[in-house]
């Protein structure tokens, strides 16, 4: 089975600094797909980020980034610039076919 | 687009009450699942659904929990009777079955169980 493994339960950064989040999964499958979301205290569950895995290029969205490294199943996000409003819990996640696997989350402070 | 609506919000019982939680999914999507989020255990799978039929529920934890989807705008998780321990957030999420479908998820229903 597919597992998911977030290995920092919690990670601080101050505020304009850049941290990364790790993860990584565990598969058999050549074809598939890894998110991050964030969950702020609103419990609202948003997606930050996506990587198809085929696509060798690393995702970008403004101040989010991954680095998505296949062969060690590896999948971390940096958040560059970190502002306050970037404190949450972050969820990786793993798409194969139509099952979708998540970490246990990274919680986020952003110190000021 | 709406989103996915989940209802409601928060939801208060007593120990041994029938408890129902509904969701509306995005119009077209034809996944549809159920999450169960706490503290111990994050975010488990209770069950999912294609084209309103139920897939995988490996993941609902007793015969106390029932899920139905009686057609694709629609679907229901029952708990009967409820127990403290199934105090919890629930999600109901949907997405396409195929392609690069991410999952879109409803604000969540927060169970309290007393």
């Amino acid at each position: 089975a597919q597992t998911v493994t977030q290995s920092q339960p919690e990670m601080s950064v101050q505020e304009a600094e850049t941290v990364t989040l790790s993860c990584t999964y565990d598969t058999s499958e050549s074809d598939y797909y890894l998110f991050w979301y964030k969950q702020p205290p609103s419990r609202q569950m948003i997606l930050v980020i996506r990587q198809e895995a085929y696509k060798q290029q690393n995702a970008t969205e403004n101040r989010f980034s991954v680095n998505f490294q296949k062969a060690a199943k590896s999948f971390s996000l940096k958040i560059s610039d970190s502002q306050l409003g970037d404190a949450a819990m972050y969820f990786c996640a793993y798409r194969g076919g139509n099952q979708f696997y998540f970490g246990t989350g990274t919680s986020l402070t952003v110190i000021p | 687009d709406a989103g996915v609506i989940q209802s409601p919000r928060h939801e208060v019982t007593e120990m041994g009450q029938e408890v129902t939680l509904r969701c509306k999914p995005i119009s077209g999507h034809n996944s549809l699942f159920w999450y169960r989020q706490t503290m111990m255990r994050g975010l488990e799978l209770l069950i999912y659904f294609n084209n309103n039929v139920p897939i995988d529920d490996s993941g609902m934890p007793e015969d106390r929990f029932s899920a139905k989807m009686p057609n694709a705008s629609f679907s229901t998780l029952k708990i009967q009777p409820s127990e403290p321990r199934d105090s919890a957030v629930y999600f109901c999420a949907s997405s396409l079955r195929t392609g690069f479908g991410k999952l879109f998820f409803g604000s969540g229903t927060q169970l309290s169980v007393l």
